[in-house]
């Protein structure tokens, strides 16, 4: 059965470094999703990327964070310059058609930011 | 705004016993609403959704939830509950293009022999 992917599956940085999550959504998926979730908080929707552009960001995500879809496979983010309250499970999500379609998540990534 | 609550972090059953996790939204509009599940080191997983159409809605592993609108709750329920079903649920509702899922803060459920 297709699934979502995440690597690293646990990422370690220090304050003030560049990281890039990765994520390979399932194939023939045409919308993209980074979700975060701080240890013991809700999981909060970041971003949505759909022909290869940002349809919705929420507050968060802000200059400090890009998507990027580099090829036909992934799709990442990138957090340019990571602070203490970065540190977060991170979840890519893909759908078909968007909408109301199911959003099928990936195992998601552990930052942890020291 | 819309937003999604969960009450009880945390629930334990006894396994064979009825599992009720409850979520309670908050929407201007007729509110889309799911359930999702994550087991331990897994991403989320889907469960079960109301959109529209028939308010008791069955999902997988023998979830159901029933859309009360006029008590604005979408309440997860399973007659047995089971081992494998330990796990932490999230109930969440879909707003703006249809695109963005807001989630409750997840309750996490223990079922002990």
């Amino acid at each position: 059965e297709p699934e979502v992917t995440q690597t690293p599956s646990h990422q370690v940085t220090q304050m003030g470094q560049e990281v890039i999550l990765r994520c390979v959504p399932i194939s023939n998926h045409l919308y993209f999703y980074w979700y975060r979730q701080i240890l013991g908080q809700k999981v909060e929707f970041l971003v949505s990327f759909y022909n290869n552009e940002i349809s919705e960001k929420s507050e968060i995500f802000d200059d400090q964070f890009s998507v990027e879809r580099p090829d036909g496979s992934n799709f990442t983010l990138k957090i340019r310059s990571t602070k203490l309250e970065d540190s977060a499970m991170y979840f890519c999500a893909s759908n078909l058609a968007g909408g109301l379609n199911e959003q099928f998540f990936g195992p998601g990534t552990r930052l942890t930011v020291l | 705004a819309q937003s999604v609550t969960q009450l009880g972090s945390h629930v334990s059953v006894s396994e064979g016993a009825l599992v009720l996790l409850r979520c309670n939204y908050s929407s201007s509009v007729p509110p889309y609403l799911f359930w999702y599940v994550q087991y331990p080191n897994q991403g989320l997983q889907l469960l079960l959704k109301y959109t529209t159409g028939a308010t008791l809605v069955k999902g997988i592993n023998g979830f159901e939830a029933e859309f009360k609108k006029s008590e604005t709750s979408f309440h997860l329920t399973k007659p047995s509950a089971h081992m494998s079903d330990a796990a932490e649920y999230f109930c969440a509702v879909i707003v703006g293009g249809y695109n963005k899922l807001i989630f409750g803060a997840g309750t996490r459920l223990a079922v002990h022999p």
